[in-house]
This record gives structure tokens, C-alpha cells and sequence, in this order.
């Protein structure tokens, strides 16, 4: 258990649909991420938010809209996706920036989306 | 940019046997070099990490060494058991205050009893 829930662990949607996706962390920490692992590539950053401002934003397709509420909370809102869209959806966090000396990221078990 | 290339999987090793993973990187400046392991059905977690050159990073038997001169970082474990079973991804960030955590395309590791 690393502290950073994921939720829901597995989800259908058709390419008309709308949801969206929750992470949770407790642990304190005030950067959180959204990372898409495919197969055969290597895990692409999406979205990071430091203090519950975007801090960083990868080129990411605006059917994908990120939400932080608050530092412990993140969203994936989602809506109009591609069938190339399925993947593991991972959350992580971390206290600071994770180049800091005895920093790093902590990560959920991820959201398996597909996209029919 | 900067970029993670790591050797292709899947590893299939006995138990015991001497573990070798790839990772060589491409980056301007002085990175910071990560090993990460993902277990199945769960996130990643970080295994171990070096920030500057010469610096060996070393975690459950695990070891990997910053090396500048071939711009590498390999992994290494002397003995692996069946829980060493797992996806292993190489990762660097191009300094410390970024929040760019660049990875590798993973390595696929399993261990047969």
C-alpha cells in the first residue's frame, strides 16, 4: 500500500462517454501527476500539479482534462476518447519536486481504461 | 530531448542466476538516475537512485552505477529469487527542480523456481 488510491481500478467506456478518474493521497505530499502507460512504450507524463497548480502539461489532447481540487485530490475528467486512448492510467505523488535529494514519487496501482 | 533506452524484454532467469538490465540515457546536464519496479497489479515504486556521477545506488540486493563516461546506469542483482518477478523501468530527471520524470519502455523480468 503506497498510500495513493486509485479509483475505479477498471473501467469500460464508449467513445461518446463521459468520466472521470480519482486519485487520493494522505500522505501529505504537494505534487501530484498523471502518467499513461501503453504497451511497448515507454510511461508518458501528462499532467503535474504542484500546490494545485498546473505545473506541467505534456502536448496532452483536450478530450483529457485534469482537476485538483485540493492537494490531496486529482481528476481525469474524460470525454469524447479514441479507441488508441486505452491504457493504465497511473496517479502519483510526491512532497516536492522529484529531482530533490531523498524525494520521490509514490504511485497508485492505476485505472485500466478501455475505450470501445 | 531527453530520453531512457533500456533493454528490450522479456528477461526469463532461474532462480539464483546473475540479473543484468540495460539502461542508457541521453540527456543535457547532470540527470538523475532512477530504477523503478513494478509488481503485478500494482504502481511503481522506486528500487533505487543516483544523482551524480560515480554514485552507486543500491536497494534488496540490487545495485546499479551512475556511470557519466558511457552515459549507462545498469542494473545488477547478484542472486535472484522468484520474487524478483516484475517489471523494472529506467528513469532520469533532467535536474533537481524538475518535475519531468522521463522513463524507459520497461523490462519485463521473471524468475522460474
Amino acid at each position: 500500500e503506497t498510500g495513493v488510491t486509485q479509483t475505479p481500478r477498471h473501467l469500460v467506456m464508449g467513445m461518446t462517454n463521459k468520466k472521470s478518474l480519482k486519485c487520493e493521497q494522505h500522505l501529505g505530499h504537494n505534487a501530484m501527476y498523471w502518467y499513461k502507460q501503453s504497451a511497448k512504450k515507454p510511461l508518458e507524463l501528462m499532467f503535474v500539479y504542484s500546490l494545485e497548480e498546473r505545473v506541467e502539461n505534456n502536448s496532452v489532447p483536450s478530450r483529457f482534462s485534469p482537476e485538483c481540487p485540493n492537494s490531496s485530490h486529482l481528476f481525469l475528467h474524460l470525454h469524447t476518447l479514441q479507441p488508441e486512448d486505452s491504457a493504465l492510467y497511473l496517479c502519483a505523488s510526491s512532497r516536492s519536486v522529484p529531482g530533490a535529494p531523498n524525494e520521490k514519487l509514490f504511485f497508485g496501482s492505476g485505472t485500466q481504461l478501455s475505450v470501445l | 530531448g531527453d530520453s531512457v533506452t533500456q533493454m528490450e524484454g522479456p528477461v526469463t532467469l532461474s532462480e539464483e542466476a546473475f540479473l543484468t538490465i540495460n539502461c542508457t540515457y541521453t540527456a543535457t546536464g547532470y540527470p538523475s538516475l532512477f530504477w523503478y519496479v513494478q509488481y503485478p497489479g500494482e504502481g511503481l515504486q522506486l528500487l533505487l537512485k543516483a544523482t551524480k556521477a560515480d554514485d552507486k545506488g543500491s536497494n534488496k540486493g540490487f545495485e546499479a552505477t551512475y556511470r557519466k563516461e558511457t552515459t549507462s546506469f545498469h542494473l545488477e542483482k547478484g542472486s535472484v529469487q522468484v520474487s524478483d518477478s516484475a517489471v523494472y523501468f529506467c528513469a532520469l530527471i533532467p535536474g533537481a527542480g524538475s518535475y519531468q520524470l522521463t522513463f524507459g519502455k520497461g523490462t519485463k523480468l521473471s524468475v522460474i523456481p
